[in-house]
Formats: structure tokens, C-alpha cells, sequence
């Protein structure tokens, strides 16, 4: 069965450089959403995205934005890196039945900002 | 949402029923209870979600007394592959889907 898919699965950035990260949702879920996990923490949420409006906002600094596609991909921006943003990025996804709270995440992408 | 509490680890053995129980006393009542799965560099997975009393899937049960205060994650005959950090939360039937990890149990399974 098709995964959440994300890319790159490994970056390497200078502080104060730009960063994008990709996510693609498994095929016909409406709702994305995108997790920051730093060494040893456990995963915070930072946004989410249903049907390409953004629906929750977590705790996303001000120099990261998101958007989501008409094909339902989703991108995380990331300006002005900090040390502190290196951590697992993940995406995950999630279809609309009722009652359910199953998200499907993606392998992540591992953010080393130097 | 309720503040969800659980052990910070616990140890088994392979072949062992484990049973993690989590604490949740200001659970609402639109409010349900999921359990996730991490193990190391990987996205948390779905284990099993419930609202009330017993609930089995192919891989664990989850059992929920009827003050819905607590819930407890239950796993049978756990093996060495069962090693992960376990979260237990609680999601409001609010529209808001969006996890809010706490603390997870960190289980070490031993041959």
C-alpha cells in the first residue's frame, strides 16, 4: 500500500540558510500534518493543512510557513535556520472518517543545521 | 485536551504480556483515547484508539474503565522487535485532529 512519502530524507544547512521540505499524503487523505521532533524529544506539532486551507497551528515559529497543493502536497518552508531547527521533520497524514485519529506518517526528514 | 500521564519506562521479557496504563483525569467527554508506536529515527505508527470499556485489534488491546480516567495499552506475548517508546493520547472529537505527544513509555523488551 502507498506510504506518506517525503523528501529529502537527509539535509544539511548553514545557519541562516533556507530550507524546503517536501511531503506527499498517501492518495485521497484531505488532511496533512507536520511534526517537528529535535534529539530525544518527543514529536511537537507544527501545522496542518485540510483541503489546502491551513485547519491547526502548533507551536511554528514565525520563520517557517507551509502551504498545501492542489495535488494535495504539502511543503514546509524554513528561513533563517538555527541550530535549534535541527531535528526529524515529519508529515503525516490522515483520511476524513469520522471518529478516527489515525494518522499515517511518513519517514521523516532529518534536518542537521550547522 | 487531557494532560495524559504514563511511565517513563518499563522492562519485559520476550514472550510477556506487557500492559501500559496512562492516566488521563480530565478526559472530556467527546474525547478519545490512541496509542502510538515510535521506534528510533522513525514516524510514530497508530496502534489502537478507543472510547470506552474493551477494545482488540491484531496487535494489542486496549482497555478503558467506565470513568474513562485511565486506559491501559495492553500487549500480548511482546518480543524483542516490540522495543519502542509508546505514547498514549487523547484527541477531542472537535475537528481538530492535530497529536499532542506527552511523555512516552519507553518499553526495552530482553531475550
Amino acid at each position: 500500500a502507498a506510504g506518506v512519502i517525503q523528501s529529502p530524507r537527509h539535509l544539511i544547512k548553514e545557519k541562516r540558510e533556507t530550507a524546503t521540505l517536501k511531503c506527499y499524503p498517501i492518495p485521497r487523505h484531505d488532511t496533512v500534518y507536520w511534526y517537528q521532533q529535535g534529539p530525544g524529544q518527543d514529536p511537537q506539532f507544527l501545522i496542518s493543512f485540510y483541503e489546502k486551507m491551513q485547519s491547526d497551528k502548533g507551536s511554528i515559529p514565525d520563520r517557517f510557513s507551509a502551504q498545501q497543493f492542489s495535488d494535495y502536497h504539502s511543503e514546509l518552508n524554513m528561513s533563517s535556520l538555527e541550530l535549534g531547527d535541527s531535528a526529524l521533520y515529519f508529515c503525516a497524514s490522515s483520511s476524513p472518517r469520522e471518529h478516527t485519529y489515525e494518522q499515517y506518517f511518513g519517514p521523516g526528514t532529518r534536518l542537521t543545521v550547522t | 485536551l487531557a494532560k495524559t500521564t504514563q511511565p517513563i519506562s518499563m522492562d519485559s521479557y520476550e514472550g510477556q504480556e506487557v500492559n501500559i496504563t496512562c492516566s488521563h483525569n480530565n478526559i472530556a467527554t467527546n474525547d478519545y483515547i490512541t496509542w502510538y508506536q515510535q521506534f528510533p529515527s522513525q514516524g510514530p505508527r497508530f496502534i489502537i484508539q478507543g472510547y470506552k470499556t474493551k477494545v482488540t485489534n491484531e496487535v494489542a488491546s486496549l482497555f478503558i474503565p467506565a470513568d474513562r480516567k485511565s486506559s491501559t495499552l495492553s500487549l500480548p506475548r511482546v518480543s524483542l522487535s516490540d522495543t519502542a517508546v509508546y505514547y498514549c493520547l487523547v484527541v477531542g472529537d472537535t475537528g481538530r485532529r492535530a497529536l499532542t505527544f506527552g511523555s512516552g513509555t519507553r518499553l526495552q523488551v530482553q531475550p
